[in-house]
């Protein structure tokens, strides 16, 4: 079946610092790939998504490329913030036909000040 | 407010009772999703609906949950003779069918705790 894979965390920074989080997955067909976002006390929120290979999503000065042939979606930002500090977590859907989204474990960043 | 909302947002019962959890859709979305979300972990696909219909159910479906959405708006989600197993985080999210490819909007949860 589908499965996403994506760092563990925690990942800790410096405010300013360059983020990376790496997400790969495995998936049939051609699934469309998202990376949602979990603030402190708050839902799911959808930072960007991609749906198909060479997409780039983007929101919010972040940015993850679809890589179909490293089946790659890495989330990056050029200069993180405190406000950044969140669960981060990578997620695909309609690989095999299925609906439901499939999620990685997810990743607790912390940016320091 | 227009995005999803569930009801209750907390819930503490004791093994063996039952639990109902609602979840009200955006406006218009024909597609509800549910989800399970344990400690560390990432939202497991549990079912989804378009409309009133029932489409899929994951395997983590065991026969104590059941889910319905009978006017094709709201739905429900109840699980019989709960288990300490079931505490979790249980989040509902909806879509429009045809709508920006699989991106779902999701609710602020209901944490289920089992005593």
């Amino acid at each position: 079946g589908d499965s996403v894979t994506q760092m563990e965390g925690p990942v800790t920074l410096s405010e300013e610092a360059f983020l990376t989080i790496n997400c790969t997955y495995t998936a049939t067909g051609y699934p469309s790939l998202f990376w949602y976002v979990q603030y402190p006390g708050e839902g799911l929120q959808l930072l960007l998504k991609a749906t198909k290979a060479d997409d780039k999503g983007s929101n919010k000065g972040f940015e993850a490329t679809y890589r179909k042939e490293t089946t790659s979606f890495h989330l990056e930002k050029g200069s993180v913030q405190v406000s950044d500090s969140a669960v981060y977590f990578c997620a695909l859907s309609g690989g095999g036909g299925a609906d439901g989204l499939t999620f990685g474990k997810g990743t607790h960043l912390i940016i320091q000040p | 407010d227009t995005g999803v909302s569930q009801d209750p947002r907390h819930k503490i019962t004791k093994r063996g009772q039952n639990v109902t959890f609602r979840c009200d859709p955006i406006s218009e979305h024909n597609r509800l999703y549910w989800y399970r979300q344990t400690l560390g972990q990432g939202p497991e696909f549990l079912t989804y609906f378009q409309n009133e219909a029932q489409l899929e159910k994951s395997r983590l479906l065991s026969d104590r949950f059941s889910a319905e959405r009978p006017k094709g708006s709201f739905s429900t989600l109840e699980i019989q003779r709960t288990e300490q197993g079931d505490s979790a985080m249980y989040l509902c999210a909806s879509r429009p069918v045809g709508g920006r490819a699989h991106e779902q909007y999701f609710g602020p949860g209901t944490r289920l705790t089992v005593t």
